[in-house]
């Protein structure tokens, strides 16, 4: 079975300053990852995802993440936070299940950026 | 840029009353998700479709919800009849494939509340 945990429902930085949001997952085979924002009533976006390969992946608005295999973690990271960046972000473990991918979401982080 | 579609954006009603919850994936996209989110928590797989069949509906309730995707291309989800737990956001999300890794797009979703 696969889960994921991130840690702290609520983060606030200010504007300018580095943005990281963790999340540590399980998962019972080579992990897929993914991070997704949610901004008020509306869907999910994704910003970014890990599959093979190079474990520093870039996504899109800056972001990027690292899939450390070791600590089981990909965490979120970005240098220079920016108003637009308030929103609630999602990290999801993917299983797939005789081809059918089913992703495992995490309960969220809530990001504030204060002037 | 194709996006998925799903109406109504909001639907408030009463419990025991049936709801009905539309979807059109993008053009396309032969896999289909329909997830529950409830406030502050990450996204839950209700029902997965690859084309016109179900492939996986292990989380949903079926003594009140039932998915259709009749012709393999929109989608309804309905619940009767609601109950108060029912109160969430209601995702539906596409998919080219179900293959490992393949990005999931996500409508806006349908906030339905229950009194």
């Amino acid at each position: 079975a696969q889960s994921v945990t991130q840690l702290g429902s609520h983060v606030s930085v200010s504007e300018g300053a580095l943005v990281l949001l963790r999340c540590n997952y399980s998962s019972s085979v080579p992990p897929y990852l993914f991070w997704y924002v949610q901004y008020p009533n509306q869907g999910l976006q994704l910003l970014l995802k890990y599959t093979t390969g190079a474990t520093l992946v870039k996504g899109i608005n800056g972001f990027e993440a690292e899939f450390k295999k070791s600590e089981t973690s990909f965490h979120l990271t970005k240098p220079s936070a920016h108003m637009s960046d308030a929103a609630e972000y999602f990290c999801a473990v993917s299983e797939s299940d005789f081809g059918n991918e089913k992703l495992t979401f995490g309960t969220g982080t809530r990001l504030t950026i204060i002037p | 840029e194709a996006e998925v579609a799903q109406s109504p954006r909001y639907k408030i009603t009463e419990k025991s009353q049936a709801v009905a919850f539309w979807c059109d994936p993008i053009s396309g996209h032969a896999t289909l998700y329909w997830y529950r989110q409830i406030l502050g928590q990450g996204p839950e797989l209700l029902v997965q479709f690859q084309d016109e069949s179900v492939v996986d509906d292990s989380q949903l309730p079926k003594d009140r919800f039932s998915a259709e995707r009749l012709k393999g291309v929109d989608s309804t989800l309905k619940i009767q009849p609601a109950e108060l737990g029912d109160s969430a956001m209601y995702l539906c999300a596409s998919s080219l494939t179900s293959s490992r890794g393949n990005e999931q797009f996500f409508g806006p979703g349908t906030r339905l509340t229950v009194l």
